[in-house]
């Protein structure tokens, strides 16, 4: 059964900083992986996704990639903004199953 | 579009009591998820749907029963509710993979 794990729990940068968040999974025959962005109170948006045959897709400021032999995902970030400040999920899907999602990283960029 | 729509945005329940969340979108997507979502922890399935009149059990299902009349909704039914049931709940869809969610219904179980 696939896994998903998030490390570390919270995360505080300084404004401009880049940075790196983790993801890791257990099962290396993981279909796709896909992150999400959720804010305070709010349901969860889709920021990327990232199919077992591609290595890493980018929106804007974002990279995400994929390992699928160490089992890890990264989202980067560059140049945080205050704006940035969230809980940010990612959730592997095995071909067949349904997503397991992470407990999430939640990420504070101060001014 | 709508999107994903949930509604109530909160309820309070008696221990015992029912209540059905509701759930709809105007995507015209056929796969529809209910998760639950606990402080600090990450999502975790209920039920799912491949299309109308086809539902199954996802992870954490029992005190939980759903029903898929049309593509659009999606309900969810607590029939005795009990504190362990207090909890965030997501409704999402999905089109070529990748999720959407509605803004979620929290409930709390007294």
């Amino acid at each position: 059964k696939q896994e998903v794990t998030q490390i570390p729990a919270a995360l505080s940068v300084p404004e401009g900083e880049n940075l790196v968040l983790n993801c890791s999974f257990t099962d290396s025959a993981i279909y796709n992986l896909q992150w999400f962005r959720q804010d305070p109170g709010k349901g969860l948006t889709s920021l990327l996704l990232i199919q077992s045959s591609q290595r890493e897709q980018t929106s804007g400021r974002l990279n995400a990639s994929l390992d699928k032999s160490s089992g890890r995902s990264t989202l980067y970030i560059a140049a945080s903004q205050p704006g940035d400040s969230a809980t940010y999920l990612c959730a592997g899907r095995n071909y067949g199953q349904n997503f397991v999602f992470g407990p999430g990283t939640r990420l504070s960029v101060l001014p | 579009n709508a999107g994903v729509t949930q509604t109530p945005k909160f309820r309070i329940l008696k221990i015992g009591q029912s209540m059905t969340l509701q759930c709809a979108q105007d995507m015209n997507h056929n796969y529809m998820y209910w998760y639950r979502q606990d402080p600090g922890m990450g999502l975790k399935l209920i039920y799912y749907s491949v299309g109308a009149g086809i539902t199954d059990k996802g992870e954490v299902p029992n005190g939980y029963n759903v029903s898929r009349s049309t593509t659009e909704d999606f309900p969810l039914r607590l029939e005795l509710a009990a504190p362990s049931q207090t909890s965030v709940y997501f409704c999402a869809s999905i089109w070529k993979e990748t999720q959407y969610f509605g803004p979620g219904t929290r409930l709390l179980v007294l």
